[in-house]
Formats: structure tokens, sequence, C-alpha cells
């Protein structure tokens, strides 16, 4: 079955630094997705990309689907505390009334005193 | 804007015994779906509704679990019996249009 890769499965950073975290499948979507989930809550969505090759921002938040329609990638500019959490990608390819959706075992972010 | 609502919040049952979750999602979200998030791992779909259709329900373990969405707004999901490997984060999420999920808070289900 469809699969996503994401990497790394952990981040120990210190505050101020630059995040980077990425998804990579076998399986072609046409759309990605970019969730945080903190403790005891629901994912919350993040970036919404459509379209091979589009960069969208969100705040401090970057995001790209990548040109092979096969991976994406999440960057967080100038982490402050509040960006501990787990970061989720999902896949999504939506063909007439058919939605499928996949998520990768997503990115812990440890943010260090 | 409310968001998707879901109760309870947390569940403590023996195995064998049967349980339900409740959800109320996003005011005119035609789109609902049930996930299971195991520790450690992403939300796995278990059930997605077109209204009051379930459209997909391939991962769905029949034998035990059943889902309804009467008139096409509310949903209950029920499980009987619970085995000890149900214990999970149950989640439910509501779309439009954009097919953009919006996810409820989750119920915690811890099953001994």
């Amino acid at each position: 079955g469809q699969q996503l890769n994401q990497s790394p499965q952990s981040m120990f950073i210190q505050e101020g630094e630059d995040v980077s975290m990425n998804c990579t499948s076998s399986s072609i979507f046409n759309t990605w997705l970019w969730y945080k989930q903190d403790p005891g809550e629901g994912p919350v969505l993040l970036i919404a990309l459509y379209k091979a090759g589009e960069l969208t921002s969100n705040g401090r938040l970057t995001a790209q689907f990548g040109i092979t329609r096969k991976d994406s990638f999440l960057n967080i500019s100038a982490s402050i505390p509040s960006d501990v959490g787990i970061y989720f990608c999902a896949g999504q390819t939506i063909m007439n009334r058919d939605d499928k959706i996949i998520f990768g075992k997503g990115t812990r972010l440890h943010i260090l005193p | 804007e409310a968001g998707v609502v879901q109760s309870p919040r947390y569940k403590i049952i023996e195995k064998k015994q049967p349980v339900a979750f409740w959800c109320n999602p996003i005011s005119g979200h035609n789109t609902l779906y049930w996930y299971r998030q195991n520790l450690g791992q992403g939300p796995e779909l278990l059930i997605r509704y077109e209204n009051e259709e379930a459209v997909d329900d391939s991962q769905l373990p029949k034998d035990r679990f059943s889902a309804e969405r009467l008139k096409g707004v509310d949903s209950t999901l029920k499980i009987q019996p619970a085995e000890l490997g149900d214990s999970a984060v149950y989640l439910c999420a509501s779309s439009s249009f954009t097919y953009e999920q919006y996810f409820g808070p989750g119920t915690r289900l811890t099953v001994t």
C-alpha cells in the first residue's frame, strides 16, 4: 500500500534556530498537507499545497510541493517555544468522489532551554 | 466558527465492553472522517462519509466496529466488543468542498 516516509523522526533544537522536515513517497499525490498536533489535541492544519512546485508560506512556516508530486518539505524559521509539538505530513489524492489520504508518522520537535 | 466537537474526551473500559464515540462536524461540512491514531503514529482512516453515505469504509474492522451518520450531520462510532488493541485516540475530522480536513480533539480510549 501507499506509505509516506517522514523525516527526521525527532529534532532537538535551540530556540531561534530554523527547522526543516520532509516527506517522501513512492506514490504521486495531488495535494500535500502539513499538520501540527499538540499533546491531547487533534491535528491542526498549517499549510495545504495543491500544485506541483507550489511554495506557500504561513507566517514563519514555508512548505513546498515537490515537482515530482512525490515529496514535500516544511521549514520553520526562527523557532519559538510554542513550535514544540508533532508535525505530520499528509498526501492526499482526490479523483472524482474518491478521497484517499495517508499520514506520515510525524516529526517530533523539541526545543532545548 | 465552532470547530469539530467530540465526546467523550476520555474513556476507560474493560475488554469485551461496548463503547461509543460521538462527533459533531463543522457546520456546513458535508464530509466526515473517523480516524484511529495509535501512540507514536499518524492518524489512520477508518471511515469516510459524504453526507449520510459511507463512501469509504474499507479500513473499518466490521466485525466489531460500526458507524452511522444519520441525517448527514452528527456521527457515532461504536466498538462492540472492545479489545485491548483498540486502545488509541479516535479522531473525527470534517471537510467541505476544499477537502481540507479539520480535526476534533479526539477521544482517548483505554481498554483494560
